[in-house]
């Protein structure tokens, strides 16, 4: 059984940034997919991108592309997600998921989220 | 941009009862549905996927419904271990949450 194991919260200056880690174990790693969605407080769930280790190209929701990067370390067994120029309103809890997503010549889609980290609170504020 | 809406926003509903939830897509997405569970303080559980598929382990009480734009997740039985927000999403193609549905008992 796949189990995601995220970093802890974290507490960061407006305009710095942030790498979240999580670590996987006890399944496959490189050709699996691997999702980040976060809760603001009090508010639903937003997709925010995924990889897929072996192909290693991640995808992005559009409003993350450039300010959010999504890489895996396969020596790890870890995906990360790093995002830049932090705002407050970044303040969420932020989750890894296992995504039964896949790449063909097609590129890289993302489909259900059957696993799911603990969640890591990052909190931006001056 | 497909956008998806998700009704009511919170409900309330007896022991027993059967509640029905409803996800609607604004443009077609065939079946590409999943339906999550978040309960409070916990990271979401995956209930159904492909719209009708009951993810293994999940009581067999809860059922998805639907294909092109109009989707529902409907609990036949409501148990008090039902209490939770739940959330509809399109995925394959630009991933996308419903609003939230609150279930109260």
């Amino acid at each position: 059984q796949m189990q995601l194991a995220q970093s802890g919260a974290e507490v960061k200056q407006p305009g710095s940034s942030v790498k979240v880690s999580c670590q996987v174990s006890g399944g496959t790693f490189s050709n699996y997919a691997f999702s980040w969605v976060r809760q603001a407080p009090g508010q639903g769930l937003e997709w925010m991108g995924a990889i897929v280790p072996m192909y290693g190209t991640p995808i992005y929701a559009r409003k993350f592309q450039g300010r959010v990067t999504i890489t895996a370390d396969e020596s790890t067994t870890t995906v990360y997600m790093e995002i830049f120029s932090l705002k407050p309103d970044d303040t969420a809890m932020y989750y890894c998921a296992g995504d039964v997503g896949y790449c063909d010549v097609g590129g890289c889609f993302s489909l259900w989220l059957e696993r799911w980290g603990q969640g890591t609170l990052v909190v931006v504020s001056s | 941009d497909i956008q998806v809406t998700q009704s009511p926003s919170s409900l309330s509903a007896a022991v027993g009862d059967s509640v029905t939830i409803t996800c609607r897509a604004s443009q077609g997405i065939k079946n590409f549905v999943a339906w999550y569970q978040q309960k409070p303080g916990k990271a979401p559980k995956l209930l159904i996927f492909a719209a009708s598929t009951l993810e293994s382990g999940v009581p067999s009480r809860f059922s998805g419904s639907g294909s092109g734009t109009d989707f529902t997740l409907t609990i036949s039985s409501l148990q008090p271990e039902d209490v939770a927000t739940y959330y509809c999403q399109k995925y394959n193609i630009d991933p996308t949450f419903g609003q939230g549905t609150k279930v109260e008992i």
